[in-house]
């Protein structure tokens, strides 16, 4: 089976900008979350998407937005860029829904895309 | 309000040695706990778990003690091997019973751990 893809992994933006991430997740998952990666900081989140629509929301400004398509392909968009932006944004896939899916509720990540704002 | 820490940001440890990594944790609603381990260029890939009923989970050189009581949980590796050397998170992926798995997609973190293994 083909893991979590991310494109691009690497992004240089400036200030103000805005940038799209792209993210595929592991056939059959239908739950993607994104995670933001700072220097010396843990994953913070910042949304999941099941089947299409947002079902949790972490405490990112709306700047930080999302989509999730029929495939379960998910795109992460961050508008009007700031230097605090910049970070490793890590995207992961589970089953993540219904009573089918037994724990741990382990998450599948992706290598992660690297943005760079200046 | 961090819900999951690890208040060691790194450890060094001989080959052949043990090596353990701490976390703490404030949610008691937490029944599951992961540790993860991430390379660099690399995305974090589950490790083990523990389910909060348990007090102890074994998986070849690794284990996984929880102390509910003290909302504390340690990842044991032994013997320890440079090629364990990465980046350890500790993570809860759903806050309490969840019939329908509605929040298992948003876990929570620590900041991690970065082990070094030297030969």
């Amino acid at each position: 089976k083909a893991g979590v893809t991310q494109t691009p992994r690497y992004l240089i933006k400036t200030r103000g900008q805005q940038v799209t991430l792209s993210c595929s997740p592991i056939s059959g998952h239908r739950s993607v979350s994104w995670y933001q990666q700072t220097p010396g900081q843990g994953l913070q989140f910042l949304f999941e998407y099941f089947s299409e629509t947002q079902r949790n929301k972490g405490n990112f400004p709306g700047r930080f937005s999302g989509r999730q398509f029929s495939n379960s392909r998910s795109e992460m968009n961050v508008s009007t860029l700031e230097l605090g932006d910049s970070a490793l944004y890590l995207c992961a896939s589970s089953l993540a829904g219904g009573a089918t899916h037994p724990p741990p509720y382990e998450q599948y990540f992706g290598p992660g895309t690297r943005l760079t704002v200046t | 309000d961090q819900q999951v820490k690890q208040n060691s940001p790194s450890l060094s440890v001989q080959e052949g040695r043990i090596s353990i990594l701490n976390c703490d944790y404030t949610n008691s609603m937490f029944d599951y706990f992961l540790w993860y381990k991430k390379y660099p260029a690399e995305g974090p890939t589950f490790l083990i778990s523990i389910s909060s009923i348990k007090d102890k989970n074994e998986d070849g050189r690794f284990t996984v003690f929880l102390n509910k009581s003290a909302k504390h949980l340690s990842l044991h590796i032994v013997p320890s091997q440079p090629g364990d050397s990465a980046v350890y998170f500790c993570a809860a992926p759903r806050q309490g019973y969840d019939r329908d798995n509605t929040n298992a997609g948003k876990s929570t973190f620590g900041d991690g751990t970065t082990l070094t293994v030297k030969p």
